[in-house]
C-alpha cells in the first residue's frame, strides 16, 4: 500500500538560512499534518491542514508556515533557522479532519550548523 | 490542555514473555487513543487504537484496554519476540483538537 511520502529525508542548513520540507499524502487522504521530534522526546504537533485549508495549530513557530496545494501535498518553509530547529519532522496523513488515523511519513531529519 | 503521562519509561522482558504499557490522560473528553511504534530512524507507526465506547480492542498478539472512568489505557504485547523492540508511544486527541497529544514513550526491548 502506497505510504506518506516526504522529501528530503536528510537536510542541512547553516543558522539563519531557509528550508522547504515536502510532504506527499496517502493518495485520497486529504488531511495532513506536521510534527516535530526532538531527539529522545516525542513528537510534538506544529500545524494540520484540511482541504487546504488550516485546521488546527499547534506549537509552530512565527518563523515556520505551511500549506496544502490542489494535489493535497503540503510544504513547511522555515526561515532564520537556529541551531534549536535541528530536529526530525514528520509528516502524517488521513482520511478526514477529525485527527484519527493518522499515518506518518518517514521523516526530514533537518541539521542546523 | 490534554497531558498524557506514559509510563514505564524502559521495560525489558524475555522473549515469549508479555509486555504491559500504561498511560493516563488528563481531559476527560478525549475519545480517541492510539499506539503507535517507532523503530529506529523511522516513522511512528500506528499499531492499534481504540475509540471511548469501547473498552477493549485486540488484534493478534496485540491489545488495548481503557479504563475512561480513571482516565488510563494500556497496551498488551503477548508472546513478545525481539522484532517487537521500539519505542511505543500512546497518545490522545484533546477534545475540540484534531491533533495528536503523545506520551513520553516506552523503549522496549525483548531479550532473545
Amino acid at each position: 500500500a502506497a505510504g506518506v511520502i516526504q522529501s528530503p529525508r536528510h537536510l542541512i542548513k547553516e543558522k539563519r538560512e531557509t528550508a522547504t520540507l515536502k510532504c506527499y499524502p496517502i493518495p485520497r487522504h486529504d488531511t495532513v499534518y506536521w510534527y516535530q521530534q526532538g531527539p529522545g522526546q516525542d513528537p510534538q504537533f506544529l500545524i494540520s491542514f484540511y482541504e487546504k485549508m488550516q485546521s488546527d495549530k499547534g506549537s509552530i513557530p512565527d518563523r515556520f508556515s505551511a500549506q496544502q496545494f490542489s494535489d493535497y501535498h503540503s510544504e513547511l518553509n522555515m526561515s532564520s533557522l537556529e541551531l534549536g530547529d535541528s530536529a526530525l519532522y514528520f509528516c502524517a496523513s488521513s482520511l478526514g479532519r477529525d485527527g484519527r488515523e493518522q499515518y506518518f511519513g518517514p521523516g526530514t531529519r533537518l541539521t542546523v550548523t | 490542555g490534554e497531558n498524557v503521562e506514559q509510563h514505564p519509561s524502559t521495560l525489558s522482558v524475555q522473549e515469549g514473555d508479555s509486555a504491559v504499557i500504561k498511560c493516563t490522560y488528563s481531559d476527560s473528553a478525549s475519545n480517541y487513543f492510539p499506539w503507535y511504534k517507532q523503530e529506529l530512524g523511522k516513522g511512528p507507526q500506528l499499531i492499534i487504537d481504540i475509540r471511548s465506547n469501547v473498552g477493549e480492542k485486540k488484534d493478534q498478539r496485540i491489545a488495548v484496554t481503557l479504563n475512561k472512568t480513571a482516565k488510563h489505557f494500556s497496551l498488551h504485547i503477548t508472546e513478545t519476540q525481539p522484532e517487537d523492540s521500539a519505542v511505543y508511544f500512546c497518545a490522545a486527541i484533546p477534545a475540540g483538537r484534531r491533533a495528536l497529544t503523545f506520551g513520553s514513550g516506552t523503549r522496549l526491548q525483548v531479550q532473545p
